[in-house]
């Protein structure tokens, strides 16, 4: 069965240092969200893609967060200088539909910033 | 944006029992509502979902109901077993997916 891929599983890192996390989508789905979900809450939308383009990003902070879907298929997500209360898990997610549809959800990266 | 509320956070019940969780919406555009339960250190996993046109579903013991006029909907589990316990997410989606905070259902033996 396909599967989110992501990576890494897990990151330590110290503030001001700068982490990347990796997701590849399932096959043929052209949308892709990139969630942060803060233990003992629920998700949170960070930013979503419809094949290259941002869809919404309006919760992301762009002083520090940036993502990037060049292709349309695989998506990096990137902190840079990442902070303490960064340190949460953050989840990648496919759909193949744009408005209405199951998200498939990676087994996440957990982020541990000290 | 959209925002979804949902109560209550956390929920106990005997096993057997029915557990019943609530949300509501902002978006009245909004038109997909699906429920994932998250178990602990997993990913979240969709158990059901109602689309706008649709007031109730059902899947053996579980059913959701959405009022579109009040926007709000609701999952219901009945005859509650253990291996229910776990974290349920509601969502609402016009464009994007918002979720709600979760509810931790705990069902006793």
């Amino acid at each position: 069965e396909a599967e989110v891929a992501q990576s890494p599983r897990y990151k330590i890192t110290e503030k001001s240092q700068a982490v990347a996390f990796w997701c590849d989508p399932i096959s043929g789905h052209a949308t892709l969200y990139w969630y942060r979900q803060i233990l003992g809450q629920g998700p949170e939308l960070l930013v979503q893609f419809q094949d290259e383009s941002v869809v919404d990003d309006s919760q992301l902070p762009k002083d520090r967060f940036s993502a990037e879907r060049l292709k349309g298929v695989d998506s990096t997500l990137k902190i840079q200088p990442a902070e303490l209360g960064d340190s949460a898990m953050y989840l990648c997610a496919s759909s193949l539909l744009e408005d209405t549809g199951e998200l498939f959800f990676g087994e996440g990266s957990r982020l541990t910033v000290l | 944006g959209e925002n979804v509320e949902q109560h209550p956070s956390t929920l106990s019940v005997q096993e057997g029992d029915s557990a019943v969780i609530k949300c509501t919406y902002s978006d009245s555009a909004s038109n997909y509502f699906p429920w994932y339960k998250q178990e602990l250190g997993k990913r979240p996993q969709l158990i059901i979902d109602i689309r706008s046109n649709v007031g109730e579903k059902k899947d053996q013991r579980i059913a959701v109901t959405l009022n579109k006029t009040a926007k709000h909907f609701s999952l219901h589990i009945t005859e509650t077993q253990p291996e229910d316990s776990a974290v349920y997410f509601c969502a609402a989606q016009k464009r994007d997916m918002r979720f709600g905070a979760g509810t931790r259902l705990t069902v006793k033996p």
